[in-house]
């Protein structure tokens, strides 16, 4: 399995920018989370899905930010305008429903993200 | 919602030395603990993890305690190695998919050889 697959890695834009950050999950996972990570503020979690439907998106800092996932195999994450504080590295992450064993998610590689 | 809290943000042991990295939590309702790698400019990757069910869990060097009295749980790394060193995240769940990982603030560990 090739795991969690995000696109882009590095992503430079100017302020006010649109920006959309790219998640495939790993095959049959049910569950597909989008986390941010800063230095000030750690592993924040922004939003997550079940079966393609957000559960939880209680995380979005702000209306600016948006995240979709069409189908199982897809999900975007897009900031609309984006600020110089948008900058960080954003975490994309996918888990099946916890069974007796492991119940953690896997990690995409990540985007990190700078806002000039 | 769920704090958690991690220390010490830093930690430099000598090669062969243990590590402990503790961690403690508000909601007593948190019934899943993981643990999660970071090496610079990768992904976390978890390590290990613990339900509530139990108060120890052991991976070849590395081990996990839990108090849900006290709300803390424990990372403990025996015969450290440098590739051991990376920054180390613990985290709290709830409920049954233990889907919110609520996240410390890392520790980053330092194994000098």
């Amino acid at each position: 399995d090739a795991g969690v697959i995000q696109s882009p890695r590095h992503e430079v834009t100017e302020m006010g920018q649109e920006v959309t950050l790219r998640c495939k999950p790993i095959s049959g996972h049910d569950y597909l989370f989008w986390y941010r990570q800063t230095m000030m503020r750690g592993l924040e979690l922004l939003i997550y899905f079940n079966n393609n439907v957000p559960i939880d998106d209680s995380g979005m800092p702000e209306d600016r930010f948006s995240a979709k996932m069409p189908n199982a195999s897809f999900s975007t994450l897009k900031i609309q305008p984006s600020e110089p504080r948008d900058s960080a590295v954003y975490f994309c992450a996918s888990r099946n429903l916890p069974g007796q064993g492991s119940s953690g998610y896997t990690f995409g590689s990540g985007t990190r993200l700078t806002v000039v | 919602g769920e704090n958690v809290e991690q220390h010490p943000s830093t930690l430099s042991v000598q090669e062969g030395d243990s590590a402990v990295i503790k961690c403690t939590y508000s909601d007593s309702a948190s019934n899943y603990f993981p643990w999660y790698k970071q090496e610079l400019g990768k992904r976390p990757q978890l390590i290990i993890d613990i339900r509530s069910n139990v108060g120890e869990k052991k991976d070849q060097r590395i081990a996990v305690t839990l108090n849900k009295t006290a709300k803390h749980f424990s990372l403990h790394i025996t015969e450290t190695q440098p590739e051991d060193s990376a920054v180390y995240f613990c985290a709290a769940s709830r409920g049954n998919n233990f889907n919110k990982f609520y996240f410390g603030s890392g520790t980053k560990l330092n194994v000098k050889p």
